[in-house]
């Protein structure tokens, strides 16, 4: 059984990174794409991007160009995603999900993001 | 850009069918997934390439399409069907859209 487990809440600055941590267990971790997707409160799904765990390659979503890197660190079969420059319109629940054939078929519990001075 | 367009709401009583739209120009052979989102949790995936069911999803769900539209149908709808559900799919670069979201309410 895949497990997704993400890092935990975190409250930033204005203008300042953040970087959410998704730990996968169950399954070979180079197998599967890892997608990762927000949502603001009351809002719907928006998908960032992804990240190829085997060959660490990414493509981003292109509102996210620029601001956003999605990497991995093998051994420890962890996805990261980090995001520059926060804004207010950050404020999110961030998610880490697998992409497979039935689709996104596995997601992390969610990172809540604060973005607030 | 590539966009998918659902209605924000739709609403049934127990027992009805529920039928919910998904439509967008790209979607002419791109398949699309269903996800169902209840308060507080992660989607699950209900529906996968178009029609297909996953292990564990029950049989009132199913999916359909007709050329640029898409339909998630819940039959014989319950009260723990209520939830936002969200329509899924690529473009041929791959980047993944979701539609906006429906939410069903079961009255």
């Amino acid at each position: 059984q895949v497990q997704l487990v993400q890092s935990g809440a975190d409250v930033k600055k204005p203008g300042a990174s953040v970087k959410v941590s998704c730990k996968t267990s169950g399954d070979t971790f180079s197998n599967y794409e890892i997608n990762w997707v927000r949502q603001a409160t009351g809002q719907g799904l928006e998908w960032m991007g992804w990240m190829n765990p085997n060959s660490g390659n990414t493509g981003y979503a292109q509102k996210f160009q620029g601001r956003v890197t999605m990497t991995r660190d093998t051994p420890t079969r962890t996805a990261y995603m980090e995001l520059r420059s926060l804004r207010s319109d950050d404020t999110a629940v961030y998610y880490c999900a697998r992409s497979g054939e039935m689709g996104f078929d596995s997601w992390g519990q969610g990172t809540l993001v604060t973005v607030s001075s | 850009s590539f966009e998918l367009t659902q209605p924000p709401s739709v609403s049934v009583s127990p027992g009805q069918t529920a039928r919910i739209t998904c439509s967008g120009d790209a979607l002419s052979g791109q398949f699309v997934y269903w996800y169902q989102q209840k308060s507080g949790q992660a989607p699950i995936v209900v529906i996968y390439k178009d029609t297909k069911r996953p292990p564990g999803i029950l049989e009132r769900f199913s999916g359909s399409t007709s050329g640029r539209t898409v339909t998630l149908t819940i039959s014989g709808v319950q009260a723990e069907d209520e939830a936002d559900y969200y329509c899924h799919s690529s473009d041929s670069s791959g980047t993944w859209v979701f539609g906006g979201g429906t939410k069903l309410t079961v009255l």
